[in-house]
């Protein structure tokens, strides 16, 4: 196992365009998370999973964003009608156990430039 | 809403000074408090939380509630140690709250 991983690593779309990130956790991970992170600031909490469940979303995500994690694997974040805006460095981290603070374990993150 | 703030953007210091960096948070709970760091070309992951009272790297950082902070210290800086480093709040149900993040540059 190798860590989360991320894909893909760098994404140049249009405005307008639809965009899906995916996110593997490591394996025995519960608890998925995204985060954006824009350039000068800290990772922004997006959403979160545990297991296959959504239990919280951020008040800053928009309806044009949405994520689902099937089977409580793997995770996609998907954009729709994608404005200049979103442009950021889209994390997902994991994390295993019952508590919220346990150890997060990021992945390297999917940049994403809308021109 | 809650915030962190790290009032640092860019700390430098010289190889063997001593360094602290600032973390201040809003919140008047009972808070878990964590510093998360970024080396060059890796990933973020978690240098220390204050639930568990351990040194890592020579770091510590002790919470003061009075204060509402939550500094990283280290007695002598090493040139490795240059890093982004990421202050971080969680709250049962409002989940993670990252600050801006302090970039460090320990030069020889």
């Amino acid at each position: 196992d190798t860590g989360v991983s991320q894909n893909p690593r760098h994404k140049i779309t249009k405005r307008g365009q639809n965009v899906t990130f995916r996110c593997d956790p490591i394996s025995e991970h519960n608890r998925l998370y995204w985060y954006r992170q824009t350039l000068g600031q800290g990772p922004e909490f997006l959403t979160y999973f545990q297991n296959e469940a959504q239990l919280e979303k951020s008040r800053l995500l928009s309806d044009r964003f949405s994520a689902e994690r099937p089977k409580g694997s793997f995770s996609t974040l998907e954009i729709q009608r994608t404005e200049q805006g979103d442009s950021a460095m889209y994390l997902c981290a994991s994390s295993f156990g019952q508590g919220g603070s346990d150890e997060q374990y990021f992945g390297p993150g999917t940049r994403l430039t809308v021109t | 809403a809650q915030r962190v703030t790290q009032p640092e953007k860019l700390l430098s210091v010289f190889k063997g000074a001593p360094v602290e960096l600032k973390c201040n948070y809003s919140y008047s709970g009972s808070p878990e408090l964590f510093w998360y760091v970024q080396y060059s070309r890796q990933r973020l992951q978690l240098l220390l939380r204050h639930i568990s009272r351990e040194s890592i790297k020579g770091f510590t950082a002790d919470l003061n509630k009075g204060e509402t902070s939550f500094h990283l210290k280290k007695p002598f800086a090493q040139e490795e140690d240059s890093a982004m480093y990421y202050c971080a709040h969680y709250n049962y149900g409002q989940n993670f709250v990252f600050g801006p993040g302090t970039r460090l540059s320990v030069l020889p």
